[in-house]
């Protein structure tokens, strides 16, 4: 069966620091891979998705980047966080097209990252 | 832009009553709608989708109609339980790569 990891659970960084949140899935290939976040009181945003080994496709302007450097990873990074980087973020993945009967989204379980 | 918006919560309820959780989309063309869940501890799962009009998705009790006369794609459930205490989010997707996310309503059902 396919499962999703996404760490660490649990971060707080200081502003200006750098970020990076890793994300893997097992157990399919060629997956689509996305990341969201969440902030307090709002709905999930969409920041990044790929469909392939080094393709990403930008959502928002921001100080955030993602990579794929490898077919079932998926990582986040930051060079210099901002206190407005604070919120929930979550990895997700879908076999193909979302309209597909067996193909939803399946999330991580996120990482709540505060910036102080 | 495409976007959807559900009703604000949280909304607390007693067994068995009927849960109703609106929401309306802003998409050109027609897009897919979905309704994910977010159970306490959990990450996000799919609940139900349907992808045209007139569809109606279900999934453990809960049925949405897909109108596109009113853009809507409506939660509802006849009898809740206390297990269906969760975070609700509707959703759309235009082109089947992204998902376009309402803010989440929180639910809350009481013994």
């Amino acid at each position: 069966s396919q499962t999703i990891h996404q760490w660490p659970a649990t971060l707080v960084q200081p502003v200006g620091s750098p970020l990076s949140l890793e994300c893997t899935v097992e157990g399919t290939s060629n997956p689509n891979l996305y990341w969201y976040r969440q902030a307090a009181g709002r709905g999930l945003q969409l920041l990044f998705y790929s469909v392939g080994i080094g393709q990403i496709s930008s959502e928002v302007p921001q100080n955030l980047s993602a990579s794929r450097p490898q077919d079932r990873q998926f990582i986040l990074s930051s060079k210099k966080l901002l206190l407005s980087d604070s919120g929930f973020y979550l990895c997700a993945w879908s076999a193909g097209q979302l309209s597909s009967y067996n193909s939803p989204l399946h999330f991580g379980n996120g990482t709540r990252l505060t910036v102080t | 832009g495409d976007s959807v918006t559900q009703m604000e919560g949280p909304v607390t309820l007693s067994e068995e009553a009927f849960l109703t959780i609106n929401c309306t989309y802003t998409a050109t063309g027609y897009p897919s709608l979905f309704w994910y869940v977010q159970y306490p501890g959990e990450g996000l799962q799919l609940l139900l989708k349907a992808t045209k009009a007139d569809d109606k998705g279900s999934n453990k009790g809960f049925e949405a109609t897909y109108r596109k006369e009113t853009t809507s794609f409506h939660l509802e459930k006849g009898s809740v339980q206390v297990s269906d205490s969760a975070v609700y989010f509707c959703a759309l997707s235009k082109n089947d790569y992204k998902l376009s996310f309402g803010a989440g309503t929180t639910v809350t059902v009481r013994a």
